[in-house]
Formats: C-alpha cells, structure tokens, sequence
C-alpha cells in the first residue's frame, strides 16, 4: 500500500459526458501528479500540482482540467468524453525526497 | 523532452533464473526510479536510484549517471516476479517533477 488513494478504481461512462476524479495523497506530501496510461501512449505525465498550485504541466487536453485543494487532496476532470479517452489514470504524491508513490489507480471505460 | 529506452521489451524466464533489465535515457537526469506494474496494474516503487547501486532483497540496481544508464537485476525470479518494469527518469527543476516513463520491459516468469 503506497499511501496514496484513489477513488473511484472503476467507472464506465458514456462518451461526451464527464467524469470526476478524486486522489488523496500520501499524508505530509504536497505535491500531487496525475498520470494516464493507455495501450497506444504508455504512461504519461499529465500534471503536477504542489502545495495547491500548478507546477508542471504535461500532455494534458483542453478538455481535462485538475485542482489541488487546501487539504491537499486533489480532482481531475475529464469532460466531453472521447472513446480515447479511455484508459487507467494514476494518481501520484511526493514529499521533501524525490521518490514519487503511485496509487492504485482509476480504470475509466468510455463507451 | 527525454527519451528513455528499455530493453529488452519483453522477457522469458524459468523459475529461478536471473536478469538484467537496462534502461538508457538521452539527458542527464537528477532522478530515476525503477517501478513494476503488477498483473493488477499497480504501479510499485522498487528503486530511487539516480546514481550508484542498491539492494532490496532478491532485486538490486545500478545507475551510471555519466553514461546514461541504470541496470534493474533480478535473481531467483518466481512467478510473482511477472508484470511489466518501468524506468523514470526526470530533472527537478524549481520543484517541479515530471517524469517520463519508458516503454517498459514484460517479464513472464514461468514454472
């Protein structure tokens, strides 16, 4: 167990609508990444907030948006659903080291 | 951005058989972890290893930062030793932390 938790593990939507989510990071980490992972792109850096603010950003759509709250949990939207969309969406945290732990992760079927 | 390259792609091995795993990227980096990605998709940390070796059991690893490389071994392999590998690699600039993830190495480990 990483520490980090991710919710929800699956959810399967319909394409055009949109979905929510939600990660609560390792406790004491300030930063908060959000990763996608599909059979054609592999894994990749979408977005990085620390401390509530955005630090790096990565291949991350217009149509996807994320947020880190004050308690440190953070969101990530996906909105106007695209069947290519569809693919496991990590949630990762990291403290004063540079050791980045993943959580289990967000299966999302878009159909 | 960086290319991180692994190899081999995929991999073979009988119970108790041993391995090497490399992964060669294109810049220096100031960060690297070794991950693996269970049957499950859970992504696993084994390794922050951005120079020099370490050992965790039956799994050690080797990075040569000036050469651009690391070496995930992997002796006495058993089944639950099967899944994907991953390197990342990334450079900390102004507390930001993207890494970018190779294509991975699919390890079976059969009886």
């Amino acid at each position: 167990d990483s520490g980090v938790t991710q919710t929800p593990k699956h959810l399967i939507t319909a394409t055009g609508q949109r979905v929510t989510l939600r990660c609560s990071p390792r406790s004491g980490d300030l930063s908060v990444y959000w990763y996608q992972q599909s059979l054609d792109q592999g894994l990749q850096f979408l977005i990085q907030y620390y401390n509530g603010e955005e630090r790096a950003k990565g291949n991350i759509l217009e149509r996807f948006s994320a947020q880190q709250f004050p308690d440190l949990h953070s969101e990530l939207n996906l909105s106007s659903l695209e069947l290519g969309d569809s693919a496991l969406y990590f949630c990762a945290s990291s403290g004063r080291e540079a050791t980045i732990y993943f959580g289990e992760g967000s299966w999302l079927t878009v159909v | 951005g960086i290319q991180v390259e692994q190899s081999p792609p995929d991999l073979i091995l009988q119970e108790g058989a041993n391995s090497t795993l490399r992964c060669n990227f294109s810049d220096s980096v100031n960060n690297l972890q070794w991950f693996h990605q269970n049957p499950w998709g859970q992504l696993i940390n084994l390794f922050y290893i951005p120079s020099g070796t370490k050992q965790n059991g039956r799994l050690s690893a080797t990075t040569v930062a000036t050469e651009r490389y690391s070496l995930l071994y992997i002796s006495s392999s058993q089944t639950t030793d099967s899944g994907v590998y991953f390197c990342a690699v990334s450079i900390l600039t102004g507390g930001g932390n993207k890494l970018t993830f190779g294509t991975g190495t699919q390890l079976k480990v059969e009886l």
